[in-house]
């Protein structure tokens, strides 16, 4: 069974700290993606990556970095984290090569106070 | 480059019809929509591809115009079990995975 976990579900962190989001697949994927999901605003791309150590940018990849050292995890760092930053992050994954689906993680809420 | 989905709720009774759509002001290689329930991750649905070849469920059908830039979703004779936020995503770049995905498309089917 295909798996895609993220490190934590909720996570409540202060102004300005430095936030990690780690996502790890089992499926041996070549991609990997981190989306924001806002209530009206669907989902946005902030980074995807299509190999170990590659990376592209999103469309709001602003204020956001990734780290991609193995081709399982997939991190999103938030290097001073804000107010605006509060939302929820999906990661999804797929396979490098086919027009298919896209696997997602059940999500972190993140709350920025 | 985010498409725009219509409507942005339907609600409907349990056995009625629905389409969702989806369009693009850029050409597109391919849609792919997704369903997602409450509190849960994205699920893949189906994936439309230029030139007519379809794959995903087998009791939702879809359509896709090239020349329009425009999909549509068909959810036909609804059961509870299809409540949920549809989103599209569209490939503009031709890379089969790098999509953008609509804002979502609310659907609540009552019994």
């Amino acid at each position: 069974d295909v798996k895609v976990t993220q490190s934590s579900r909720y996570l409540v962190k202060r102004t300005g700290e430095k936030v990690f989001l780690e996502c790890v697949q089992d499926m041996d994927h070549e991609n990997m993606f981190w989306y924001r999901q806002d209530p009206g605003l669907g989902l946005r791309l902030i980074y995807f990556s299509y190999d170990v150590k590659m990376k592209e940018k999103g469309d709001i990849p602003e204020g956001y970095s990734v780290s991609r050292e193995k081709k399982e995890r997939f991190s999103l760092i938030l290097e001073s984290a804000s107010t605006n930053q509060t939302s929820m992050y999906l990661c999804a994954s797929t396979p490098l090569g086919t027009l298919g689906e896209q696997y997602f993680g059940p999500g972190t809420r993140l709350t920025v106070t | 480059q985010q498409p725009v989905q219509s409507p942005q709720a339907v609600i409907l009774r349990e056995g009625e019809d629905a389409v969702i759509n989806c369009s693009s002001s850029k050409a597109l290689y391919s849609v792919h929509w997704y369903r997602q329930k409450h509190g849960e991750a994205p699920v893949f649905l189906m994936i439309l591809l230029k030139g007519g070849e379809q794959k995903g469920h087998d009791k939702i059908s879809a359509s896709f115009n090239e020349k329009k830039q425009q999909s549509s979703l068909y959810l036909t004779a609804s059961q509870l079990s299809y409540s949920g936020t549809y989103f599209c995503g569209t490939d503009i770049s031709n890379s089969g995975y790098a999509l953008n995905f609509g804002k979502g498309t609310s659907l609540l089917v009552t019994p």
